[in-house]
């Protein structure tokens, strides 16, 4: 199975900044790497697919980049919505796997 | 609008069965692959397994956790998938949602339904 490993597990950031959350394979995907965002008590929000293609209705602030083993998410100019935690997921090959997650606190 | 409706969880004792269901609206059900995800009480998301469409056979694939225990079907004529679980461990217990793919990746999700597997 393909492990996939975010970090950082955990960071905190104030309103206004820009953030950066890295993915890494254990092997190479292409670009079949999708991300979500997760708020307490709800189900997870799809937010970047193919690496870098934003899902409908996704602010801009959003962005997605890489490919082969190495990704980052990057949230430009952080809302307050944008405190959660975020997972990275590979679908090159079955079966598909999560990372660990990344929550995002407010500073 | 795209909507996901699951249903079908609760208290179940090792051992035991259960079937979940997820209702579909809002889009042509039969052209999508459907996933199922869970989610541990405070932990991060697992993968459970896909149901492919009949333009590919209804195939199907299952994590390692639970393949051989778990099953996914569907019925195109009521827009639902579901998830018969069997021989459950206290490991299962979890949140499950169902998921839409579109393409191969995952773009909407159901609001989860509860499964406790406890004595």
């Amino acid at each position: 199975d393909i492990q996939m490993t975010q970090s950082p597990s955990s960071l905190s950031a104030f309103v206004g900044d820009s953030v950066t959350i890295t993915c890494r394979a254990s092997q190479g995907i292409s670009n079949y790497l999708a991300w979500f965002q997760q708020k307490p008590g709800k189900a997870p929000k799809s937010l970047i697919y193919a690496a870098s293609s934003l899902q409908s209705g996704v602010p801009s602030r959003f962005s997605g980049s890489g490919s082969g083993r190495d990704f980052t998410l990057t949230i430009s100019s952080l809302q307050p919505e944008d405190f959660a935690t975020y997972y990275c997921q590979q679908y090159n090959s079955y079966p598909y796997t999560f990372g660990q997650g990344t929550k995002l606190e407010i500073k | 609008e795209v909507q996901l409706v699951e249903s079908g969880g609760g208290l179940v004792q090792p051992g035991g069965s259960l079937r979940l269901s997820c209702a579909a609206s809002g889009f042509t059900f039969s052209d999508h692959y459907m996933d199922w995800v869970r989610q541990a009480p405070g932990k991060g998301l697992e993968w459970v397994g896909r149901t492919r469409n009949k333009a590919n056979s209804y195939t199907t694939e299952y994590a390692a956790s639970v393949k051989g225990r778990f099953t996914i079907s569907r019925d195109d004529s009521k827009n639902s998938v579901y998830l018969q679980m069997t021989s459950l461990k206290t490991e299962d217990t979890a949140v499950y949602y169902c998921a839409r793919a579109q393409g191969l990746q995952v773009d909407y999700w159901g609001q989860g339904t509860l499964v406790t597997v406890s004595s």
